[in-house]
């Protein structure tokens, strides 16, 4: 595998589940991140991980919760969510931040329905 | 606030030139990113400014002007697979990356 990957690609999931979203790097990166992407808005940043440590957490309801257990891997734990969080969640990797130029690498996304 | 605009679509023929605007208003600046992304794939990187000018790649360049807050994406004889959303991005002065809509591009034969 090479890049960034993330499974599943796509996810149905009810209000009272709970789901984890995987997103695994392969570039030798140190930073992570997790985005949503909702139609027609920008990419609203959620949390960012730099050397295994959140260092941002954007205001992001509870319902979502990342885990970074070690620099290639990059977990969000999802529960009773809300059908306003359907959306596309992306997962990206970088050199960690304060750098110039390091651009973000991007997997695939999952694509969340939320009933 | 912090602030990224871009058109939210634009139309052009194959063969032909078109040009991608983005203004920004931002807590300092540290470069200007534009990602494509092709519907159901992931932004893949493009072009980086930092410094005022026209950067050149292939069919594709990127110009900045640090005082006017403003970018531009242009795309030269296009080709059918250049359909797709073109993200324009600023690293603030935190080094935080903040995001514009996209616009999406939707070529013509």
């Amino acid at each position: 595998e090479t890049g960034v990957t993330q499974t599943p690609r796509h996810l149905v999931m009810g209000m009272t589940n709970k789901k984890s979203l995987k997103c695994e790097q392969h570039l030798g990166h140190n930073a992570m991140y997790w985005y949503k992407q909702s139609a027609k808005k920008p990419l609203e940043l959620m949390f960012v991980y730099s050397l295994e440590e959140r260092v941002e957490n954007n205001s992001v309801p509870s319902r979502f919760s990342p885990e970074c257990p070690n620099s290639s891997h990059l977990f969000l734990h999802l529960h009773t969510l809300q059908p306003e969080d359907s959306a596309l969640y992306l997962c990206a990797s970088s050199q960690a931040s304060g750098e110039p130029y390091n651009e973000q690498f991007f997997g695939p996304g999952t694509r969340l329905t939320v009933l | 606030g912090q602030n990224i605009d871009q058109p939210t679509e634009m139309t052009a023929t194959e063969g032909a030139i078109v040009q991608i605007n983005c203004t920004y208003q931002t807590s300092g600046f540290n470069g200007l990113f534009w990602y494509q992304q092709h519907a159901g794939e992931a932004p893949t990187f493009l072009s980086y400014n930092v410094l005022d000018g026209l950067e050149e790649k292939g069919r594709f360049s990127s110009f900045l002007s640090r005082s006017k807050g403003y970018s531009y994406l242009l795309l030269k004889e296009l080709q059918m697979k250049d359909s797709a959303s073109y993200l324009c991005a600023v690293r603030d002065g935190n080094y935080q990356l903040i995001w514009g809509a996209g616009t999406k591009l939707i070529i013509k034969p």
